[in-house]
């Protein structure tokens, strides 16, 4: 167990539906970072918080959205779905003052049908 | 802008050969270098870490040294195993808060 929640671990659902997918960090990591791991697109960088705040933006579509709650929290929308977002998004945690890489969840596997 | 760069895979090797994983990197300043492992259905895992010129991160027969005149992190291990196959990541971050910078990973298979 690394320490960082992701729920669900698994969802299907339908073209144009949308769906809410869940991160509790490490105990004491301010910072989350979310990333979609596709066959054929490798690691790509969503989007972080830190302490509630917004603090970097990757190739994140118009039609994802996400936030970071007082507790730390954070949920990542994914909207108006379409085949192609059928993906693992894993979300991290880390920036305690440290550098030390982030440490991850076990991520949550989309299935677009 | 900073990126970092890996060999393609996937890597093919029979139980007990030598490894190694190319990996260079682009970045201003002075990063820290990671590898990261993702075992077949998991997440992520920090493997090793170096945080300046010289340094070597080392865990679990891997080892990797942050070399600064060739931007390079090359991942090696002397005897790889078939329980070490998996996708290796390389990556760089500038600060604590920053966010990492992953190369696109590299496929190794190892056989009995």
């Amino acid at each position: 167990d690394s320490g960082v929640t992701q729920t669900p671990k698994h969802l299907i659902t339908a073209t144009g539906q949308r769906v809410t997918l869940r991160c509790s960090p490490r105990s004491g990591d301010l910072s989350v970072y979310w990333y979609q791991q596709s066959l054929d697109q490798g690691l790509q960088f969503l989007i972080q918080y830190y302490n509630g705040e917004e603090r970097a933006k990757g190739n994140i579509l118009e039609r994802f959205s996400a936030q970071q709650f007082p507790d730390l929290h954070s949920e990542l929308n994914l909207s108006s779905l379409e085949l192609g977002d059928s993906a693992l998004y894993f979300c991290a945690s880390g920036g305690q003052g440290i550098i030390d890489g982030y440490t991850f969840g076990s991520g949550t596997r989309l299935t677009v049908v | 802008g900073d990126s970092v760069t890996q060999m393609e895979g996937p890597v093919t090797l029979s139980e007990e050969a030598f490894l190694t994983i190319n990996c260079t990197y682009t970045a201003t300043g002075y990063p820290s270098l990671f590898w990261y492992v993702q075992y077949p259905g998991e997440g992520l895992q920090l493997l090793l870490k170096a945080t300046k010129a010289d340094d070597k991160g080392s865990n679990k027969g891997f080892e990797a040294t942050y070399r600064k005149e060739t931007t390079s992190f090359h991942l090696e291990k002397g005897s790889v195993q078939v329980s070490d196959s998996a996708v290796y990541f390389c990556a760089l971050q500038k600060g604590p808060t920053d966010k990492l910078i992953f190369g696109t990973g590299t496929r190794l298979q190892v056989f009995p």
